[in-house]
């Protein structure tokens, strides 16, 4: 069974940096991309990111490039999205995804990492 | 950057069908995926590749694209419909993803 397991809810104050994680399992890690999507409290989904752990190829959309990293560490079939510097603005729920190419679609979901930042 | 319009709410009654409409240039050459998000659950993938469901999705969701237009069709749409749907696609041009901004469907 294809499961994507997401890090838990986290609270953090603006400035701070912060790194959450994806681990997949019940397929080849190293041969679907893993992307993540960010929702803003009572707003829709937002495209972040993609990245593909066989070779690291990692694609971001222009609104996210530069604010987050995304990474991957094949031994362990582990994705992370990270701040280097957070904003009361990044205050969000961010959901990982798996897909085998970019064109077809995200058929799986992990359950949701609520990230909070306030001071 | 690409932009994919969703009427922000469509409405109807138990047993009629919905049709959501998710609007791009020329979204008729790209694949269109549509997802549904229930309050507090993570969304999931009702219709893929414009017209191709997952097991387990009813028939009652179908989906067509062509020209500027992609739609949604749900068919004797049930209260348990209601959500939120979204539609996704893969803009080539700018080899990224792309969401559009989501339309709830009322079950009057």
């Amino acid at each position: 069974e294809v499961q994507l397991v997401q890090s838990g809810a986290e609270v953090k104050k603006p400035g701070e940096s912060l790194k959450i994680s994806c681990k997949g399992s019940g397929y080849s890690f190293t041969s679907y991309w893993i992307g993540w999507v960010r929702q803003m409290p009572g707003k829709g989904l937002e495209w972040m990111g993609i990245i593909y752990p066989g070779d690291s190829d990692t694609r971001y959309s222009p609104s996210f490039q530069g604010q987050v990293t995304i990474s991957a560490d094949k031994s362990i079939s582990t994705a992370y999205l990270q701040w280097s510097s957070l904003k009361a603005s990044d205050t969000a729920m961010y959901y990982c995804v798996n897909t085998k190419t970019t064109v077809t679609p995200f058929d799986y979901w992990g359950q949701g990492t609520l990230v909070t930042v306030s001071s | 950057s690409y932009v994919l319009t969703q009427p922000p709410s469509v409405s109807v009654a138990p047993g009629q069908t919905a049709r959501i409409t998710c609007g791009g240039n020329n979204i008729g050459s790209k694949s269109v995926h549509w997802y549904q998000q229930k309050p507090g659950q993570a969304p999931v993938l009702v219709v893929y590749d414009d017209s191709d469901r997952p097991s387990g999705i009813p028939e009652r969701f179908s989906g067509s694209n062509s020209g500027n237009t992609a739609t949604l069709t749900i068919s004797r749409v049930e209260a348990g419909d209601e959500a939120d749907y979204y539609c996704q696609v893969w803009d080539s041009s700018s080899d990224l993803g792309v969401f559009g901004g989501g339309t709830k469907l009322t079950v009057l």
